[in-house]
C-alpha cells in the first residue's frame, strides 16, 4: 500500500513563489505526478518524476527526493488562475492524495 | 482528437435504483481508471483496467458496485442498489501505457445525486 500525505490548504499573494510538498511511503516506486484541478473541473497532468532532482517546465517545476519519499511543487510568478487544488500521485496505480487547495490573492 | 467521454454528466436518482455510469477512453489508450471524489475522501480510485482486464479492484466500496469493460472503447461502473452516500463525483480517466506509469486523461465527471 501507500500513504501520500500534503497539506490541505494554502494561501499566496499574485506575483509571488509557493512551494507545495507531497510526502509519501510506498512500497516500490515507478515514478511521482502532479496534477492540476480547478474547481468543478476534471484534473490535468502538470508533471511526472522519476529521477531524484528538479523538472522545470515553465512557470512550474517539480522536485523529487526518492530517498526521503518527498516531493514538491514549485509555482513561480502567481497568477489568479493558478487557485486550484493540487494533487500528488505515486506509482503506476495511480492513488492520489488528498490535494492541496491553493488560494491566490490580489 | 476526442477525450475521455462520460455520460451521463449529471444524474439525480432515488436511493434504491441502479446507476450507469458510461466511459469511453481514448482511442489507443491501453488503461483505463474508475475515480470518485467528494470533498470529505478526496479523489479515490475505485479501479483500473489494463487492456480491459481489471487490475485492481480493492478500491471498490462494496458489491454494490461493479465495473465492466467489455472491450476497449467501452465501460461501465454500475451502483446497484444505490444509496445517498453514493453521491459524488465520478471521473473516468484513461492512460496511452498499459501496466505502468503515463499521464492520465480525465473526463469530465458524472456528478451523481442519490437522494
Amino acid at each position: 500500500g501507500q500513504n501520500i500525505d500534503q497539506p490541505t490548504e494554502m494561501t499566496a499573494t499574485e506575483g509571488a513563489i509557493v512551494q507545495i510538498n507531497c510526502t509519501y511511503q510506498t512500497s516500490g516506486f515507478n515514478g511521482l505526478f502532479w496534477y492540476q484541478q480547478h474547481a468543478g473541473e476534471a484534473p490535468t497532468f502538470l508533471s511526472y518524476n522519476v529521477l531524484d532532482g528538479l523538472e522545470e517546465k515553465g512557470r512550474f517545476s517539480s522536485f523529487l527526493s526518492r530517498s526521503k519519499g518527498y516531493s514538491y511543487l514549485l509555482l513561480k510568478e502567481l497568477q489568479m488562475k493558478d487557485s486550484a487544488s493540487y494533487l500528488c500521485a505515486v506509482n503506476n496505480d495511480m492513488r492520489f492524495g488528498a490535494g492541496t487547495r491553493l488560494t491566490v490573492k490580489p | 482528437d476526442a477525450g475521455v467521454i462520460q455520460s451521463p454528466r449529471h444524474e439525480v436518482t432515488e436511493m434504491g435504483q441502479e446507476v450507469t455510469l458510461r466511459c469511453k477512453p481514448i482511442s489507443g489508450h491501453n488503461s483505463l481508471f474508475w475515480y470518485r471524489q467528494t470533498m470529505m475522501r478526496g479523489l479515490e480510485l475505485l479501479i483500473y483496467f489494463n487492456n480491459n482486464v481489471p487490475i485492481d479492484d480493492s478500491g471498490m466500496p462494496e458489491d454494490r458496485f461493479s465495473a465492466k469493460m467489455p472491450n476497449a472503447s467501452f465501460s461501465t461502473l454500475k451502483i446497484q442498489p444505490s444509496e445517498p452516500r453514493d453521491s459524488a463525483v465520478y471521473f473516468c480517466a484513461s492512460s496511452l501505457l498499459a501496466g505502468a506509469a503515463g499521464e492520465l486523461f480525465f473526463g469530465e465527471g458524472s456528478r451523481l445525486t442519490v437522494l
